[in-house]
C-alpha cells in the first residue's frame, strides 16, 4: 500500500524567512504533485515532478524530486502572508492509467507578519 | 481556473438519506475520478470512472457508488448516509498520462 507522509504538519514562520516541507512516499510512483488549498476551497496545482532530479519553481516556491530517496520538497523563500495555506504533496502510482492520486497529511502553513 | 464543474456546492442531508453528486470533465479528458476530504485531513481516492466503467477502488464501502456517461461526466451516489460522510468531495478530470485536474468540489454535510 502507497503511504505518503509530509511534515512538518503545521509550520507557523515569519515573512522573509525560508522554509522547507518534506514529502516522503513508501513505493516508486510516476509522478508527483504540489497543491495549495485555501480553507473551503479546491486543491489548487503548483507542481508536477516527473523524474529523478526534478526542479521546478514559480515564485517563492520551489519543489524538487528524489526518486531514489522516495522524497520531495517545497521550499519556501522569502514567505510572505499571501502563501498561508495548506499544501499537500500527492504521488501518482498510475502505471500507464489515469492519475489516481494517493495524498500526504497536508502542512499547514501560517505566515505572519 | 480549470473546466471541471460540480454540483451542487453545498448540500445538507439528514442520516440515512441518499445523496448524488455530479461532476462534469474538462473538454479532452476521458477519465473521471473521486476524492473524498475529511476535514483537517488529505482527499482519499474513492474512485475512478474510465470509459464508462470503474477503473479503480480506494477503500470504501459498498454504498458508494458511481456512473460515467458517454460525455465523460460522472455522478457520485452515496447510500445510507452517515455523519462520517460530511467532507468536501473533489471530482478530477484526467487522461492517461495527463495531470488530474480538480474540481471546485461539494460541501456535504450529513445531520
Amino acid at each position: 500500500e502507497l503511504k505518503v507522509e509530509q511534515n512538518p504538519l503545521f509550520l507557523s514562520m515569519q515573512e522573509g524567512k525560508n522554509y522547507t516541507i518534506y514529502c516522503n512516499y513508501s513505493t516508486t510512483s510516476d509522478r508527483l504533485y504540489w497543491y495549495r488549498q485555501d480553507p473551503g476551497k479546491s486543491l489548487e496545482s503548483l507542481f508536477v515532478l516527473l523524474s529523478n532530479g526534478a526542479v521546478k519553481q514559480e515564485g517563492r516556491l520551489m519543489a524538487s524530486l528524489d526518486t531514489k530517496a522516495r522524497l520531495s520538497t517545497l521550499h519556501i523563500t522569502a514567505a510572505v502572508h499571501d502563501l498561508s495555506a495548506t499544501y499537500f504533496c500527492a504521488v501518482d502510482k498510475a502505471g500507464g492509467t489515469a492519475s489516481k492520486l494517493t495524498f500526504g497529511t497536508g502542512t499547514r502553513l501560517q505566515v505572519t507578519l | 481556473e480549470t473546466g471541471v464543474t460540480q454540483s451542487p456546492t453545498h448540500l445538507i442531508k439528514t442520516r440515512g438519506q441518499q445523496v448524488t453528486l455530479r461532476c462534469s470533465s474538462q473538454s479532452g479528458h476521458n477519465t473521471v475520478s473521486w476524492y473524498q476530504q475529511a476535514l483537517g485531513q488529505g482527499p482519499q481516492f474513492i474512485f475512478q470512472y474510465y470509459r464508462e466503467e470503474e477503473n479503480g477502488r480506494g477503500n470504501f464501502p459498498p454504498r458508494f457508488s458511481g456512473l460515467q456517461f458517454p460525455n465523460y461526466s460522472s455522478e457520485l451516489n452515496v447510500n445510507a448516509l452517515e455523519l462520517d460522510d460530511s467532507a468536501l468531495y473533489l471530482c478530477a478530470s484526467s487522461s492517461v498520462n495527463t495531470e488530474a485536474f480538480f474540481g471546485q468540489g461539494t460541501r456535504l454535510t450529513v445531520v
